[in-house]
């Protein structure tokens, strides 16, 4: 099983550019989450999905919008990236909300110049 | 809405010596409290978990942690620190299947450093 698989694992912005974060599960997980990473504030929640086709807003979804067309994918994206998107961001999927735990993926380190 | 605090951004033991890291959260229902670990330039990986159960819980690696209503607290413990547990430690909490409150909550994280 590959779990959860995020593409690509780096990546650097000029400002002003876009770009999409993919995130891809093979356990059939219902729920899927982006995170970001940034040091010392542990992991703070940018959007999230319980079903295909549904999405909400997390704690920081400013500048970032999700799709999910397919029960597998969630996408993450920037339409056009600040330097404070700078940051480590991390896919997780959970098969029915947090009491199984989450599955991560190994993250994406976006650099934005 | 969930909280956690973890005490100390870093910590430093010796290798055999006891691991503790302080978790502390805030819930507005019955929680459900996780602590991962990050390995470096790696994901989190569930280390425990506490779902209403057994208040004392084991987890991998030879680490437990003990949940305490009375404190709100969930700290990590190891009674004997091996070199290969130098990570990231999250504790995290949720509402647990309360509906709306299933999210993950992190704390900032907790770098454990052993010296030889």
């Amino acid at each position: 099983n590959a779990g959860v698989t995020q593409t690509p694992k780096f990546r650097v912005l000029k400002t002003g550019q876009s770009m999409t974060l993919l995130c891809a599960q093979d356990m059939n997980h219902e729920y899927m989450y982006w995170y970001r990473q940034d040091p010392g504030m542990g992991l703070r929640l940018i959007h999230y999905s319980v079903g295909e086709g549904t999405t909400a807003k997390g704690e920081v979804p400013d500048g970032y919008n999700v799709s999910r067309l397919k029960k597998q994918n969630f996408l993450l994206g920037l339409e056009s990236a600040a330097p404070s998107q700078t940051s480590v961001y991390f896919c997780a999927s959970s098969y029915h909300g947090t009491g199984s735990g989450y599955t991560f993926g190994s993250g994406t380190r976006l650099t934005v110049v | 809405a969930q909280s956690v605090t973890q005490l100390g951004s870093h910590v430093s033991v010796s290798e055999g010596a006891l691991v503790l890291l302080r978790c502390n959260y805030s819930s507005s229902v019955p929680p459900y409290l996780f602590w991962y670990v990050q390995y470096p330039n790696q994901g989190l990986q569930l280390l425990l978990k506490y779902t209403s159960a057994a208040t004392l819980v084991k987890g991998i690696n030879g680490f437990e942690a003990e949940f305490k209503k009375s404190e709100t607290s969930f700290h990590l413990t190891k009674p004997s620190a091996h070199m290969s547990d130098a990570a990231e430690y999250f504790c995290a909490v949720s509402g647990g299947m309360v509906q709306g409150a299933q999210k993950l909550v992190f704390g900032q994280g907790t770098r454990l450093t052993i010296n030889p």
